[in-house]
């Protein structure tokens, strides 16, 4: 059970191009689901807090015009990288939070899209 | 603020000797504690966890974990290390509905 499924798993595109990832759990209901980047053997860094029906909570320093979220019903989260540039190009990562007991549970983690801008 | 610190970039063990991932907490209140693998171009795997109750935590694939409060570590160990068990590990801690994570160990174990 608690299975994150993210899509797509690679995408190569080229600077100026917006790029949509998105977040899914399979056989849960998650209220919450979490954007994260990750840099090459380092660790991850949270960007953004994706709430069902309500707006994304930004970590300090992200930019939410460039990196929009909307989280529309309690299977998906999608994260969109607008007008995207050769240093956004890195690892995104999403994980959801399985529902009840709240600090309880773990996160469970998609297995990332590599995204490569030219 | 809740921080947890992974003081080994890198740890080398032999097949079928025993590791350990060594994990630092600096908390307010009560931690909750978690262990996370991370395979090449993959996301995270849940390991096992610390809430509350018994020190020692059994988790997934024969790892355990040692919760030592007066040291405030959470390190992570396995008995008899594998080939296959070669990742970057994570140590995370639960602030409010985040989870913050350390900075990664990389295991390697070699044949």
């Amino acid at each position: 059970g608690a299975v994150v499924s993210q899509h797509p798993s690679r995408v190569i595109c080229k600077s100026g191009t917006s790029v949509k990832i998105e977040c899914r759990s399979l056989d849960f209901q998650a209220t919450t689901m979490f954007w994260y980047r990750q840099f090459p053997k380092k660790s991850l860094m949270l960007m953004a807090t994706s709430n069902e029906g309500s707006k994304a909570t930004y970590e300090q320093g992200v930019e939410k015009d460039k990196f929009l979220i909307n989280h529309a019903s309690l299977t998906l989260s999608t994260l969109t990288v607008t007008s995207a540039h050769p240093e956004d190009s890195s690892f995104y990562i999403c994980s959801a939070q399985t529902p009840g007991q709240g600090v309880n549970q773990p996160q469970h983690f998609g297995d990332g899209t590599r995204l490569s801008i030219l | 603020a809740q921080s947890v610190a992974q003081p080994e970039d890198q740890v080398n063990v032999a097949e079928g000797n025993p590791l350990t991932v060594k994990c630092t907490y600096s908390v307010s209140g009560n931690p909750y504690l978690f262990w996370y693998v991370q395979y090449p171009n993959r996301g995270l795997q849940f390991l096992l966890k610390y809430i509350t109750g018994d020190n020692l935590v059994k988790g997934s694939y024969g790892f355990e974990a040692e919760f030592n409060k007066s040291q405030t570590s959470f390190h992570l160990k396995k008995p008899s290390a594998l080939v296959s068990d070669s990742a970057l590990y994570f140590c995370a801690v639960r602030d409010g509905g985040k989870l913050i994570f350390g900075q990664g160990t990389e295991l390697s174990v070699k044949p």
